[in-house]
């Protein structure tokens, strides 16, 4: 059975910075497509970045590139996303997803973590 | 960066009713890489089709997908009680960025 357990939220004033963690297990980890989707309270979802299987390619949406840093280690089966300068619309619940072998579909997703940036 | 437009935005229907759920795209969905997700309240979603029309894994066959190019359509044949959610289109291309529509909220009439 795929799990996906993510960690690290919480809340942070504006401007400081958090790493989500989210630990995998249930499939052959490396062989993915890896990414986080957020969900602003009350809002729809939002694609935030991907990472391939082997950690080589890497992709931001326009809103977080510069700011967020999206990384994988396949020996421990761990995904993470560095948040720093956080804003106040960073404020969601961050999903971790599994895509496809090499696409960005979300095929299993984490229970997800909240990050708020607030002063 | 494509934009995906859902309608309607409230669907209100019946149980064993038929829901139709459109998502039409501002440019042309590279080999039709169009997934659609269910959420209920303060659940993840849920993926119920990728690829405009194969059903996920334990998707129930009520649930279908079709469509290309720029518009696509989930129709759920007779909806049950657990069918009532929101669900979103996604188009997956062949490389980032990715987007969602704005999602489409199903509820009981």
């Amino acid at each position: 059975e795929v799990q996906l357990l993510e960690s690290g939220g919480g809340l942070v004033q504006p401007g400081e910075s958090l790493r989500l963690s989210c630990a995998a297990s249930g499939f052959t980890y490396s062989t993915y497509v890896m990414g986080w989707v957020r969900q602003a309270p009350g809002k729809g979802l939002e694609w935030v970045s991907g990472i391939s299987g082997s950690g080589g390619s890497t992709h931001y949406a326009d809103s977080v590139k510069g700011r967020f840093t999206i990384s994988r280690d396949n020996s421990k089966s761990t995904l993470y996303l560095q948040m720093n300068s956080l804003r106040a619309d960073d404020t969601a619940v961050y999903y971790c997803a599994r895509g496809g072998y090499t696409s960005h579909v979300a095929l299993n997703w984490g229970q997800g973590t909240l990050v708020t940036a607030s002063s | 960066e494509i934009v995906l437009t859902q309608s309607p935005g409230t669907l209100s229907l019946s149980p064993g009713e038929r829901a139709t759920l459109s998502c039409r795209a501002s440019q042309s969905v590279s080999s039709n890489l169009l997934a659609w997700y269910q959420q209920k309240p303060g659940q993840a979603p849920r993926l119920l089709i990728y690829g405009a029309s194969s059903r996920a894994t334990g998707i129930p066959d009520r649930f279908s997908g079709s469509g290309s190019g720029t518009d696509f359509t989930l129709t759920i044949s007779r909806l049950e009680p657990e069918d009532f959610a929101v669900y979103y289109c996604q188009q997956y291309g062949t490389s980032p960025p990715i987007t969602f529509g704005q999602g489409t909220r199903l509820e009981i009439k």
